[in-house]
């Protein structure tokens, strides 16, 4: 059964970097899927910030492309997200997710879910 | 980006109601189209992917139709567990973009 935990600081300063992990249990990094971020502002919808596949080129939200790094450490069996110069509306919560795919090029449907983070940027 | 509209924004039924969302793409996604359920203090869950497919395990009373530019989430008959946000996804194209999404209350 494939499992993925979020792990990171929960509090990060105005103009710094937000650093996530999500460590991938019951299934390899290196599989065919892809591995995405999607976050949730308070009190709003859903944002797909971006994903990465062991064997292309990662995909970002072109709205957030110039601050984010999302890579994959197959040694480790996870997938971590950077998000640089932060600032008041990157407060949200972070979820990690499985991208199923069936047209390779990227994710056909986000079917399993990390636990989530709450990531409050402020000084 | 491809746009995506949901309404209503909320809505409250009762318990064995039929419940009807609507997600509108802002240009034509053929069958790309998820629905999610997400729960308060809950990761999201896949409900219904490529318009109409049940994801596996997920009540049959769940059902999802529609192609082009307008698509339906339904709910046969409303239980009290289904109180959550509801949202509809396209896969089309990138960036991946999500509906705004549609509260279920009861």
């Amino acid at each position: 059964q494939v499992q993925l935990q979020q792990s990171g600081p929960g509090l990060v300063k105005p103009s710094g970097t937000l650093s996530l992990t999500c460590g991938v249990s019951g299934e390899s990094v290196r599989s065919s899927n892809w591995w995405g971020w999607v976050r949730q502002p308070p009190g709003k919808g859903l944002q797909w910030i971006g994903e990465v596949h062991h064997s292309d080129s990662p995909n970002y939200n072109p709205s957030l492309k110039s601050r984010v790094t999302i890579s994959i450490d197959m040694s480790r069996n996870q997938v971590s997200l950077r998000l640089s110069s932060v600032t008041a509306a990157d407060t949200a919560v972070y979820y990690c997710a499985r991208g199923w795919t069936y047209s390779g090029s990227y994710s056909d449907a986000f079917d399993i879910w990390g636990q989530g983070a709450v990531v409050t940027v402020s000084s | 980006d491809i746009q995506m509209t949901q309404s209503p924004s909320s809505l409250s039924a009762s318990v064995g109601d039929r419940v009807t969302i609507t997600c509108q793409a802002s240009q034509d996604i053929s069958k790309y189209l998820n629905w999610y359920q997400h729960k308060t203090g809950r990761a999201p869950k896949l409900l219904i992917f490529d318009a109409s497919n049940l994801e596996t395990g997920v009540p049959s009373r769940f059902s999802g139709g529609g192609s082009g530019t307008l698509f339906t989430l339904t709910i046969s008959s409303l239980q009290a567990e289904d109180i959550a946000t509801y949202y509809c996804q396209q896969h089309d194209r990138l960036p991946l973009t999500f509906g705004g999404g549609t509260k279920v209350e009861i």
